[in-house]
């Protein structure tokens, strides 16, 4: 089954700098893959996502990219607020095809914070 | 605005006592899910349905089970709890047919089994 990597586990950036989280997953027939923020007494929010189709997207201060080949995708924040500071987690999900169960393996989490 | 909500927030319960988690979305998905969340494992599915009447195992099922009877609702209970048990539980739903699309999540249940 799938397996989702996700490095570093914590991340500390001065506010303005960049910071960027990575993950690798091991089934090569996932093929759309999301990052969460999840503050503190909250649920997991979805930043953004990507679709095994597309190698960059970007969203304002935010951009995920994928590399299918080696299997991995980065989430990239650039000039970072303190309210950037949260838990972050991607994930894989495999779709399509007969047995899929559509489900979504998450990565460990990382925690970001953003010092002003 | 259309939601999904957990209740309750907070529970605290003791071994073996039968607890019931209750998940409730506004948004007329299609599929509900239910995780786990504990430190160094991140979000692991316990179950998870794609419409009324079904229902599947997901990674970490021993002692929970769901069921759906309407569109809205998947409440989770625990058979027995176990201080295993002891976690926040997050429902998700999403619209798609066949769970393909993006999850959105409940604020979350902090159990707690003594």
């Amino acid at each position: 089954g799938e397996n989702v990597e996700q490095h570093p586990s914590t991340l500390s950036v001065q506010e303005g700098d960049s910071a960027v989280i990575k993950c690798t997953y091991s089934d090569s027939a996932s093929n759309y893959f999301p990052w969460y923020k999840q503050e503190l007494g909250k649920g997991p929010q979805l930043i953004i996502d990507i679709r095994s189709n597309v190698g960059e997207k970007k969203d304002q201060r935010i951009a995920v990219t994928l590399n299918k080949t080696a299997k991995h995708f980065s989430l990239h924040i650039t000039e970072t607020q303190p309210e950037d500071s949260a838990v972050y987690f991607c994930a894989a999900l495999r779709r399509g095809g007969s047995g899929n169960t559509g489900k979504l393996i998450f990565g460990q989490g990382t925690t970001l914070q953003v010092k002003p | 605005d259309a939601e999904i909500t957990q209740s309750p927030r907070h529970k605290i319960t003791e071994t073996g006592r039968q607890v019931t988690l209750a998940c409730h979305q506004t948004w007329n998905h299609n599929n509900m899910f239910w995780y786990r969340q504990d430190l160094g494992h991140g979000l692991r599915l316990i179950h998870y349905s794609y419409g009324v009447q079904d229902t599947n195992k997901g990674e970490v099922s021993d002692g929970y089970s769901v069921s759906r009877s309407n569109t809205e609702d998947l409440p989770l209970t625990l058979e027995s709890a176990a201080s295993s048990q002891t976690s926040v539980y997050f429902c998700a739903s999403s619209k798609q047919t066949g769970g393909l699309d993006t999850q959105y999540f409940g604020p979350g249940t902090r159990l707690t089994v003594l």
